[in-house]
């Protein structure tokens, strides 16, 4: 049983187009957060939602949407995808935002490949 | 910035050696965790320590911080080669931030 699960674990795509990634955790959690990580593995936030509302929203492109249908949910939606999207984005997920008092728990991640 | 900085960047090591990395940040914080990475996986939670702590241990992983230095290191006794990994701290700055912070992480390659 996995944890916290995105799909897909690869996306390959061009420039200009519109792609989804989608996230759940199965651990009961109130909060979930959207990550990515560059070529050079500097890790980033990019989201934080807490009981489906947004609580962090870290200077992201607006082509960035997160959605968050439920607590188990969060899902990233791209528009115009740029080369410069090209990154492992990880979807994790915590007990409650409190301020690092608890653990995150990661998903396995999506490498975007952008073309 | 609040980003925390590891240090080294890599560091390879043989089976049953020490490995001693360390994080730096900027101001200051309430919590700091460690995290390992292995290639191609998501981050795995490796400890907690708060800001009234100065030394934690669990199993073969000592973690120290110095809130005077803001810095924290992270050692690991008798390294086997499944250690091989990048490790990564987090922290969430004092006054309430509930915004995490990762370093660039430390790649660590024990050879057997």
């Amino acid at each position: 049983d996995t944890a916290v699960s995105q799909t897909p674990k690869y996306l390959v795509t061009q420039m200009g187009n519109d792609k989804s990634i989608k996230c759940e955790q199965n651990l009961g959690h109130d909060t979930m957060y959207w990550y990515k990580q560059d070529s050079k593995k500097f890790l980033k936030i990019m989201f934080s939602y807490n009981n489906k509302e947004l609580i962090i929203n870290e200077t992201v492109p607006n082509r960035f949407s997160p959605k968050s249908p439920d607590k188990a949910h969060l899902n990233l939606h791209i528009n115009s995808l740029e080369l410069g999207d090209s990154a492992v984005y990880f979807c994790a997920s915590s007990q409650d935002v409190a301020g690092g008092r608890h653990t995150q728990y990661f998903g396995p991640g999506t490498r975007l490949t952008v073309l | 910035s609040q980003q925390g900085e590891e240090d080294p960047q890599a560091l390879s090591i043989q089976e049953g050696e020490n490995a001693t990395m360390n994080c730096s940040y900027k101001t200051s914080i309430n919590n700091l965790q460690w995290y390992r990475q292995n290639s191609g996986r998501g981050l795995v939670h490796l400890i907690l320590i708060r800001s009234n702590e100065r030394e934690k241990h669990s199993g073969r992983l000592r973690v120290t911080l110095d809130t005077s230095k803001k810095s924290s290191s992270l050692l690991i006794t008798a390294s086997r080669a499944a250690d091989t990994a990048s490790y990564f701290c987090a922290t969430w700055a004092s006054g309430g931030s509930y915004i995490p912070t990762f370093g660039r992480g430390t790649s660590l390659i024990v050879h057997p």
